[in-house]
């Protein structure tokens, strides 16, 4: 069966500190990737899609930069954290466009 | 642009009563899918209900059903029997085909025992 493992489960960072987050899946080959912020109470906002080894689509503008090095990894990136990028950062995949999305069990990063 | 409306930020229901929750979403489109979650505590994300847009029979998944509304771009997932359990946000979520899902902000759903 196919499993997701996202990691670490929380984070505080300096500001102007580097970040990775890693997200891996297991059991399944060239899923759709995301990676996902959500802020306090809120919905959830998508920054990064991937759809194969190398092809990285950006939704939102910032500091953030993601990479798939490999068929089943994501890593989220940062050079220099800000404050504003606090909040829960969720990974997730899905086989194609339109069906279900399996998700990691998130990331809390707090950048004090 | 497309747009998802979930306009009840919380709502609260008895135990084992039947609840709505709204969603509406915007697209000009006539071809993407529809996508019920539910975030309990854990904060693990979870798939309760999924639509497809051209089918017009309206999608059940045990206690959970949806009332797909095309024309008028209405979403609503009704769950009957409300266990306590079902406390959660419940976000409404559309795709097209481009990958890109557009989320609601979200319901908080309380279950009074």
């Amino acid at each position: 069966s196919q499993t997701i493992h996202q990691w670490p489960a929380t984070l505080v960072q300096p500001v102007g500190s580097p970040l990775s987050l890693e997200c891996t899946v297991e059991g399944t080959s060239n899923p759709n990737l995301y990676w996902y912020r959500q802020a306090a109470g809120r919905g959830l906002q998508l920054l990064f899609y991937s759809v194969g080894i190398g092809q990285i689509s950006s939704e939102v503008p910032q500091n953030l930069s993601a990479s798939r090095p490999q068929d089943r990894q994501f890593i989220l990136s940062s050079k220099k954290l800000l404050l504003s990028d606090s909040g829960f950062y969720l990974c997730a995949w899905s086989p194609t466009v339109g069906e279900k999305l399996f998700f990691g069990s998130g990331t809390q990063l707090s950048v004090l | 642009a497309q747009t998802v409306t979930q306009s009840q930020p919380e709502m609260s229901v008895q135990e084992a009563e039947t609840v709505t929750l709204s969603c509406t979403y915007d697209t000009s489109e006539s071809d993407y899918y529809l996508f019920w979650y539910k975030q309990p505590p854990s904060r693990q994300m979870i798939l309760v209900i999924r639509q497809e847009a051209y089918k017009q029979q309206n999608a059940t998944e045990n206690r959970f059903s949806v009332n797909f509304q095309k024309a008028a771009k209405s979403f609503s997932l009704k769950i009957s029997d409300s266990q306590l359990g079902d406390a959660a946000m419940y976000f409404c979520a559309y795709e097209r085909r481009n990958y890109q899902l557009i989320w609601g902000a979200g319901t908080k759903l309380i279950i009074k025992p």
